[in-house]
Protein backbone atom coordinates (compact mmCIF):
# COMPACT_ATOMS: atom_id res chain seq x y z
CA UNK A 1 0.00 0.00 0.00
CA UNK A 2 1.32 3.64 -0.78
CA UNK A 3 2.31 5.55 2.45
CA UNK A 4 4.24 8.75 3.15
CA UNK A 5 6.17 9.33 6.28
CA UNK A 6 7.44 12.26 7.74
CA UNK A 7 10.30 12.31 9.91
CA UNK A 8 9.20 15.64 11.73
CA UNK A 9 6.26 16.27 14.22
CA UNK A 10 7.25 19.60 15.61
CA UNK A 11 10.18 21.30 14.25
CA UNK A 12 10.81 24.70 16.59
CA UNK A 13 13.36 26.93 14.89
CA UNK A 14 14.78 30.60 15.26
CA UNK A 15 14.46 33.09 12.87
CA UNK A 16 17.00 32.97 9.75
CA UNK A 17 17.90 29.19 10.40
CA UNK A 18 17.49 26.92 7.63
CA UNK A 19 14.89 24.10 7.53
CA UNK A 20 14.64 20.73 5.94
CA UNK A 21 11.53 18.86 6.60
CA UNK A 22 12.17 14.96 5.48
CA UNK A 23 9.28 12.92 3.45
CA UNK A 24 9.83 9.55 2.32
CA UNK A 25 7.07 7.44 0.20
CA UNK A 26 6.24 4.63 -0.66
CA UNK A 27 4.81 3.67 -4.31
CA UNK A 28 6.41 1.84 -6.80
CA UNK A 29 4.64 3.57 -10.01
CA UNK A 30 5.16 6.84 -11.22
CA UNK A 31 4.31 9.56 -8.84
CA UNK A 32 3.20 13.42 -8.57
CA UNK A 33 4.80 14.72 -4.81
CA UNK A 34 3.48 17.95 -3.26
CA UNK A 35 4.03 20.21 -0.32
CA UNK A 36 0.96 21.77 1.01
CA UNK A 37 0.88 23.99 4.19
CA UNK A 38 -1.64 25.35 6.81
CA UNK A 39 -1.38 28.18 7.84
CA UNK A 40 -3.30 29.16 11.56
CA UNK A 41 -6.96 29.48 10.77
CA UNK A 42 -6.08 28.82 6.91
CA UNK A 43 -7.61 26.13 4.48
CA UNK A 44 -4.63 23.72 2.97
CA UNK A 45 -2.43 25.34 0.34
CA UNK A 46 -0.02 24.40 -2.15
CA UNK A 47 3.60 25.26 -1.38
CA UNK A 48 5.03 23.40 -4.55
CA UNK A 49 4.77 20.31 -7.07
CA UNK A 50 6.42 17.55 -8.38
CA UNK A 51 5.07 15.86 -11.92
CA UNK A 52 8.32 15.40 -13.87
CA UNK A 53 11.58 16.90 -15.18
CA UNK A 54 14.13 18.99 -12.84
CA UNK A 55 14.08 17.06 -9.85
CA UNK A 56 14.36 20.36 -7.74
CA UNK A 57 11.73 22.48 -7.91
CA UNK A 58 10.55 25.67 -6.33
CA UNK A 59 7.57 27.00 -5.14
CA UNK A 60 5.93 29.83 -3.43
CA UNK A 61 7.45 31.62 -0.29
CA UNK A 62 11.34 30.68 -1.28
CA UNK A 63 10.27 27.25 -0.67
CA UNK A 64 12.36 24.27 -2.74
CA UNK A 65 12.34 20.44 -2.88
CA UNK A 66 14.25 18.17 -4.20
CA UNK A 67 12.91 14.73 -6.07
CA UNK A 68 15.35 11.95 -5.50
CA UNK A 69 14.10 8.70 -6.95
CA UNK A 70 16.73 6.39 -5.49
CA UNK A 71 16.11 7.55 -1.77
CA UNK A 72 12.42 8.13 -2.68
CA UNK A 73 12.22 11.29 -0.72
CA UNK A 74 10.98 14.78 -1.42
CA UNK A 75 12.67 16.58 1.30
CA UNK A 76 11.13 20.21 1.84
CA UNK A 77 13.90 23.43 2.24
CA UNK A 78 13.90 26.45 3.00
CA UNK A 79 17.11 28.97 4.02
CA UNK A 80 16.47 31.07 5.98
CA UNK A 81 12.56 30.91 7.67
CA UNK A 82 11.05 33.73 9.10
CA UNK A 83 8.55 33.72 11.73
CA UNK A 84 5.28 33.77 9.42
CA UNK A 85 6.51 30.40 7.93
CA UNK A 86 4.95 29.01 11.11
CA UNK A 87 2.82 26.72 10.10
CA UNK A 88 2.00 23.15 9.60
CA UNK A 89 3.57 21.18 6.48
CA UNK A 90 1.78 18.18 4.66
CA UNK A 91 3.82 15.88 2.08
CA UNK A 92 1.44 14.17 -0.50
CA UNK A 93 2.05 11.50 -2.81
CA UNK A 94 -0.51 11.34 -5.99
CA UNK A 95 0.14 7.98 -8.04
CA UNK A 96 -0.32 8.78 -11.76
CA UNK A 97 -3.39 7.52 -13.25
CA UNK A 98 -6.19 8.18 -9.67
CA UNK A 99 -6.46 11.32 -8.29
CA UNK A 100 -6.25 10.38 -4.69
CA UNK A 101 -3.60 12.17 -2.85
CA UNK A 102 -1.86 10.05 0.24
CA UNK A 103 -0.53 12.27 3.11
CA UNK A 104 2.25 11.77 5.77
CA UNK A 105 1.12 12.86 9.19
CA UNK A 106 2.12 16.65 9.28
CA UNK A 107 4.88 18.57 11.09
CA UNK A 108 4.41 21.43 12.61
CA UNK A 109 6.79 24.49 12.40
CA UNK A 110 7.32 27.37 14.80
CA UNK A 111 9.65 29.76 13.93
CA UNK A 112 10.56 31.97 16.82
CA UNK A 113 11.13 35.28 16.45
CA UNK B 1 -11.90 33.66 -9.10
CA UNK B 2 -14.19 31.75 -5.87
CA UNK B 3 -11.89 28.78 -4.13
CA UNK B 4 -14.02 25.69 -2.91
CA UNK B 5 -16.17 26.60 -0.14
CA UNK B 6 -17.16 24.55 2.39
CA UNK B 7 -20.36 24.64 4.92
CA UNK B 8 -20.67 24.63 7.87
CA UNK B 9 -16.94 25.62 9.39
CA UNK B 10 -17.96 24.40 12.86
CA UNK B 11 -20.64 22.00 14.12
CA UNK B 12 -21.33 20.22 17.19
CA UNK B 13 -23.37 17.29 17.23
CA UNK B 14 -24.37 14.71 20.06
CA UNK B 15 -24.09 11.58 19.20
CA UNK B 16 -26.64 9.59 17.15
CA UNK B 17 -27.47 12.87 15.61
CA UNK B 18 -27.10 13.62 11.50
CA UNK B 19 -25.09 15.83 10.32
CA UNK B 20 -25.00 17.14 6.67
CA UNK B 21 -21.29 18.65 5.32
CA UNK B 22 -21.66 21.04 1.83
CA UNK B 23 -18.80 21.43 -0.32
CA UNK B 24 -18.63 23.44 -3.06
CA UNK B 25 -16.18 23.10 -5.84
CA UNK B 26 -14.19 25.66 -7.99
CA UNK B 27 -16.55 25.85 -11.31
CA UNK B 28 -15.41 23.78 -13.77
CA UNK B 29 -13.75 21.11 -11.77
CA UNK B 30 -15.37 17.98 -12.66
CA UNK B 31 -12.83 16.16 -9.83
CA UNK B 32 -14.13 16.96 -6.21
CA UNK B 33 -12.77 14.76 -3.45
CA UNK B 34 -13.39 14.39 0.36
CA UNK B 35 -10.64 13.72 3.18
CA UNK B 36 -11.03 13.49 7.01
CA UNK B 37 -8.39 14.34 9.83
CA UNK B 38 -8.91 13.04 13.09
CA UNK B 39 -7.05 14.51 15.63
CA UNK B 40 -3.61 13.54 15.34
CA UNK B 41 -3.46 11.49 12.85
CA UNK B 42 -3.09 12.52 8.87
CA UNK B 43 -5.27 13.56 6.64
CA UNK B 44 -7.30 10.21 4.93
CA UNK B 45 -8.82 9.86 1.39
CA UNK B 46 -12.83 9.31 1.54
CA UNK B 47 -13.83 9.52 -1.57
CA UNK B 48 -13.39 11.25 -4.98
CA UNK B 49 -16.71 12.00 -7.76
CA UNK B 50 -15.67 12.56 -10.76
CA UNK B 51 -18.53 14.96 -12.52
CA UNK B 52 -21.46 12.86 -10.33
CA UNK B 53 -20.28 9.84 -10.12
CA UNK B 54 -18.46 8.11 -7.33
CA UNK B 55 -15.22 7.10 -9.21
CA UNK B 56 -13.20 5.84 -6.05
CA UNK B 57 -15.19 5.44 -2.42
CA UNK B 58 -12.49 3.19 -1.07
CA UNK B 59 -11.66 5.34 1.85
CA UNK B 60 -15.37 5.80 3.44
CA UNK B 61 -15.27 4.38 6.61
CA UNK B 62 -18.89 2.59 6.79
CA UNK B 63 -21.97 2.58 5.67
CA UNK B 64 -22.96 5.70 8.41
CA UNK B 65 -21.37 7.96 5.97
CA UNK B 66 -23.49 9.05 2.49
CA UNK B 67 -21.80 11.13 -0.29
CA UNK B 68 -23.53 12.73 -2.57
CA UNK B 69 -22.65 15.18 -6.04
CA UNK B 70 -26.12 15.84 -7.69
CA UNK B 71 -26.21 17.40 -10.91
CA UNK B 72 -21.88 17.21 -10.71
CA UNK B 73 -21.77 20.54 -8.83
CA UNK B 74 -21.41 20.65 -5.06
CA UNK B 75 -21.10 18.00 -2.92
CA UNK B 76 -22.66 17.08 0.49
CA UNK B 77 -21.53 14.69 2.96
CA UNK B 78 -23.91 12.79 5.49
CA UNK B 79 -23.06 11.16 8.68
CA UNK B 80 -26.17 9.43 10.00
CA UNK B 81 -26.05 8.23 12.78
CA UNK B 82 -22.57 10.03 14.23
CA UNK B 83 -20.65 8.49 16.30
CA UNK B 84 -17.68 10.11 19.00
CA UNK B 85 -14.89 8.93 16.67
CA UNK B 86 -16.50 10.86 13.58
CA UNK B 87 -15.58 14.13 14.77
CA UNK B 88 -12.23 15.29 13.00
CA UNK B 89 -11.68 18.16 10.47
CA UNK B 90 -13.34 17.17 6.94
CA UNK B 91 -11.73 18.73 3.98
CA UNK B 92 -12.76 19.03 0.12
CA UNK B 93 -11.07 19.14 -2.59
CA UNK B 94 -11.04 20.00 -6.20
CA UNK B 95 -9.11 19.75 -9.33
CA UNK B 96 -9.63 20.05 -13.04
CA UNK B 97 -7.76 16.92 -14.17
CA UNK B 98 -6.41 13.78 -12.50
CA UNK B 99 -2.79 14.17 -13.32
CA UNK B 100 -0.45 17.01 -13.94
CA UNK B 101 -3.15 19.69 -11.93
CA UNK B 102 -3.25 20.25 -8.12
CA UNK B 103 -5.82 19.86 -5.96
CA UNK B 104 -7.50 22.97 -3.94
CA UNK B 105 -8.66 22.18 -0.39
CA UNK B 106 -11.72 24.09 1.10
CA UNK B 107 -10.48 25.35 4.87
CA UNK B 108 -12.78 22.42 6.19
CA UNK B 109 -15.31 21.63 8.35
CA UNK B 110 -14.53 20.84 11.71
CA UNK B 111 -17.31 18.21 13.17
CA UNK B 112 -17.19 17.48 17.09
CA UNK B 113 -19.17 14.74 18.01
CA UNK B 114 -20.47 14.89 22.19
Amino acid sequence: AQSVSQHNHHVILSEAASLELGCNYSYGGTVNLFWYVQYPGQHLQLLLKYFSGDPLVKGIKGFEAEFIKSKVSFNLRKPPVQWSDTAEYFCAVRSGNTGKLIFGQGTTLQVKP
Amino acid sequence: EAGVTQFPSHSVIEKGQTVTLRCDPISGHDNLYWYRRVMGKEIKFLLHFVKESKQDESGMPNNRFLAERTGGTYSTLKVQPAELEDSGVYFCASSQDLSNTEAFFGQGTRLTVV
